[in-house]
């Protein structure tokens, strides 16, 4: 079975710019979360969306957005790009909304100049 | 709020000896629990995983962890350490209850894996 897809997987971005990042969860699941991983931290939580709506928001502004598609997709959005968004975007996929485990995509890596 | 302390950075074993990467939780009520490894620049993949039930859960290459309610810890452990193990491991407390913070994973920094021959 395939497991979580993202796209692209490398991304160079200038300063201002915006970025759109996808995500096919694993077939069946319905949960799609999104993390940021600046490195040499641990993942930090940027979405949750379940059955196309969001259900959870972590601490980050709202130049960050995303959304799901009736197929369970997902794109992150991130506008206004600034030097500190370089980092691993890491798309987890779930059945359910919670208790329930977190299946990650292999990351897309952006890089802003 | 839900959160996670891997105390130790880096560690450095040899091939062939035992390992324990130490995690300590923070959350009001019985967490569930992960650990995850990454090779560089690349997706988590799950090891293990704690929902209720036996305090000792065994993961994939071998790898055990065991859910100490008493000391909020999740620490994992392998007993033969293999070159291949060389990685970053995280571990996550996810919430149980419903909420804004019902399907949510806290993540550690990290701990480094390295393995001498």
């Amino acid at each position: 079975d395939a497991g979580v897809t993202q796209s692209p997987t490398h991304l160079i971005k200038t300063r201002g710019q915006q970025v759109t990042l996808r995500c096919s969860p694993i077939s069946g699941h319905k949960s799609v979360s999104w993390y940021q991983q600046v490195l040499g931290q641990g993942p930090q939580f940027i979405f949750q969306y379940y059955e196309k709506e969001e259900r959870g928001r972590g601490n980050f502004p709202d130049r960050f957005s995303a959304r799901q598609f009736p197929n369970y997709s997902s794109e992150l959005n991130v506008n206004a790009l600034l030097l500190g968004d370089s980092a691993l975007y890491l798309c987890a996929s779930s059945y359910d909304r919670g208790g329930d485990t977190q299946y990650f995509g292999p990351g897309t890596r952006l890089t802003v100049l | 709020a839900q959160s996670v302390t891997q105390p130790d950075i880096h560690i450095t074993v040899s091939e062939g000896a035992s390992l324990e990467l130490r995690c300590n939780y923070s959350y009001g009520a019985t967490p569930y629990l992960f650990w995850y490894v990454q090779s560089p620049g690349q997706g988590l993949q799950l090891l293990l995983k704690y929902f209720s039930g036996d305090t000792l859960v065994q993961g994939i290459k071998g790898f055990e962890a065991e859910f100490k309610r008493s000391q909020s810890s999740f620490n994992l452990r392998k007993p033969s350490v293999h070159w291949s193990d060389a990685a970053e491991y995280f571990c996550a407390v996810g919430a149980t209850a419903g909420g804004t913070s019902y399907g949510k994973l806290t993540f550690g920094q990290g701990t480094i894996l390295t393995v001498h021959p």
